[in-house]
Order: structure tokens, then sequence, then C-alpha cells
């Protein structure tokens, strides 16, 4: 176990839909960042925070957004979805944002898996 | 981001060592080595990482080369609990790419009864 929690685990829903996806750091690390996984791209960096703000974005569509509550706890919103959006989505989190950044280890919880149809 | 390159599979037997390669020519003076794994279904773990020297942890010790173009993940006694995708990853750290990890393609470890 991790102490990454992600919710749902397993989500169906049809294309145009939005749904909101939900993570929970450890207890104590102030970093989020969210993956995307499918079976034709791999492990794809989505975006980080750090303590609330946005730190770094990597291939996040424009119809994809995140946010990090003062909890910490992070959303990952997909909206207007497609065939394609289907995948594992998963949230790390880490201690440090950009000092020591190098040497952390990133925590990974078991995903939230995305079917559209 | 600096590149890594890893075989796409190995096969291993149980209970022998594994040594899995990563090359990465271009990596800078600062970069740090990471090492995650992906079991089956599951999120990605952590493993190792290193610097310069060589580290041993509980699961695994990490070799890297003196030039640190290369390095390779060293599992002492696979067992098939260790089938799964490693990746080798250069931390990359910086102000508009924070801190997060670039995942590679990795390389399948298939252990062998």
């Amino acid at each position: 176990d991790s102490g990454v929690t992600q919710t749902p685990k397993h989500l169906i829903t049809a294309t145009g839909q939005r749904v909101t996806l939900r993570c929970s750091p450890r207890s104590g690390d102030l970093s989020v960042y969210w993956y995307q996984q499918s079976l034709d791209q791999g492990l794809q960096f989505l975006i980080q925070y750090y303590n609330g703000e946005e730190r770094a974005k990597g291939n996040i569509l424009e119809r994809f957004s995140a946010q990090q509550f003062p909890d910490l706890h992070s959303e990952l919103n997909l909206s207007s979805l497609e065939l394609g959006d289907s995948a594992l989505y998963f949230c790390a989190s880490s201690v440090e944002g950009l000092a020591g950044g190098r040497t952390g280890e990133l925590f990974f919880g078991e995903g939230s898996r995305l079917t559209v149809l | 981001d600096a590149k890594t390159t890893q075989p796409n599979s190995m096969e291993s037997n149980e209970e022998e060592p594994v040594h899995l390669p990563c090359n990465h020519s271009t990596i800078s003076g600062t970069d740090y080595i990471h090492w995650y794994r992906q079991l089956p279904s599951q999120g990605p773990e952590y493993v190792i990482h290193g610097l310069t020297s060589n580290v041993n942890n509980r699961m695994a010790s990490l070799a890297i080369a003196e030039d640190r173009k290369s390095s390779t993940l060293i599992l002492h006694r696979a067992t098939l609990r260790d089938a799964a995708v490693y990746y080798c990853i250069l931390r990359d750290v910086g102000e508009t790419s924070g801190s997060r990890l670039t995942f590679g393609e990795g390389t399948q470890l298939t252990v062998n009864p």
C-alpha cells in the first residue's frame, strides 16, 4: 500500500460526458502528479501540483483540468470525453516540489480505470 | 528530457540474478538515475535511485558506470513476483518541468519458474 488513494477504481461512461477523478496523497506529501496510461501511449505525464499551485504541465489536453485543494487532495476533471480517453489514470505524490526533487521518490496510487463507450 | 534506452524484454529463471541494462548517453551532471517497476494492474513502484556511486537497498542494487552513460539494475535472486515492466528514468527537475518523472517504454521482465 503506497498510501495514495484514488477513487473511483473503475468508471464507465459515454462519449461527451464529464468525469472527476479524485486523489488523496500520502500524509505530508505536498506534490501531486497525474499520469495517463493507455495501451498505445505508455505512461504520459499530465500535470503536477505543489501545495495548491500548478508546478508543471505535460501532455494534458485542454478538455482536461486539475486542481489541488487546501487539504492537498487533488481532482482531475475530464470533459467532452472521447473513446481515446479510455485509459488508466494514475495519481502520485511526493514530499518535495522542486527543491531536492531529483532525489525523492514518487508514490503511485492504484489508478482509476476509465472506459468511454 | 535526457533519454534512456532499455531492451524491450528480458527473461530470467526464478532464484537467479537478473541484470537489467539502461543506456543514458546524454545524461547531465546533475541528473539522478531512477528505477521504477510496474507490476500487472498496479501503479509504478519505486525501486532505487543513484547519482554516481553504486547503491544497494532491500529490493535491488544499482550499478552506475564510471562515465554515467549507462547503469544496471540488479535483482539478486529473481522471484515470480519480480515479473514486471522496469523503467529507467533520468529525473527531470526544473522551473518549467517541475520534478516529474518521464517514463519510457521500459523492459518487460519475465521470470520463469
